[in-house]
């Protein structure tokens, strides 16, 4: 079955970019959308955005200038930068399979904690 | 500020039924689009618990279920047991300004 893992450094300093890599393994990536989801401790889901396999995003607009999202097929791999972070963007950072807008994201990631601090 | 609406907390003794509900606009439920709703267990990752308004992922007990009307939904959990304690949160998409992709606020459940 499919399973994804999270990986990237657990401390970013402030004003720097979070890069995070989620692999997924026991599948293919393809043909699929592949989104980010945050959770600041004590607090909700914070959807990021998702990419398609064919490179095509969509992202929250409340963070689209600071997000960027790649795949590599290659490696089934996709990413995850986050640019001038500041000790809000501190959160557990989610990768999921999302199925689209009638499936929902039935495949989640166990997360990685990422702190912003210098 | 949630663009989905949910009930902070909500509770039930160990055989109970309770109802957590999402609320939403004509921009994202009540344009059409489908709610999901995950569970999240301390400590762990959501889990898809109901996609689609109503249906339930391979797995899941039937005590579970969910229903959508105008521009709200609901979980439903029956015969309510211990290891229900957790977050629910629902999902839908918007096709406003909040992207595509938007949760509610979560509803922690407490099993008395």
């Amino acid at each position: 079955q499919v399973q994804l893992q999270e990986s990237g450094p657990g401390l970013v300093k402030p004003s720097e970019t979070l890069s995070l890599t989620c692999t997924v393994s026991g599948g293919s990536i393809s043909s699929y959308y592949w989104s980010w989801i945050r959770q600041p401790a004590g607090k909700g889901l914070e959807w990021i955005g998702r990419i398609y396999t064919s490179g095509s995003t969509n992202y929250n607009p409340s963070l689209k200038s600071r997000v960027t999202m790649s795949v590599d097929t290659s490696k089934n791999q996709f990413s995850l930068k986050l640019s001038s972070v500041t000790a809000a963007d501190t959160a557990v950072y989610y990768c999921a399979r999302d199925l689209g807008s009638r499936r929902g994201m039935d495949v989640w990631g166990q997360g990685t904690t990422v702190t912003v601090s210098s | 500020q949630s663009v989905l609406t949910q009930p902070p907390s909500v509770s039930g003794a160990p055989g109970q039924r309770v109802t957590i509900s999402c609320t939403g606009s004509s921009s994202n439920i009540g344009a059409g689009y489908d709610v999901h709703w995950y569970q999240q267990l301390p400590g762990t990752a959501p889990k898809l618990l109901i996609y689609g308004n109503s249906n339930r992922p391979s797995g899941v007990p039937d005590r579970f279920s969910g229903s959508k009307s105008g521009t709200s939904a609901s979980l439903a959990i029956t015969g309510l047991q211990a290891e229900d304690e957790a977050d629910y949160y629902c999902q839908s998409y918007d096709s406003s300004l909040s992207g595509p992709g938007v949760f509610g606020g979560g509803t922690k459940l407490t099993v008395l």
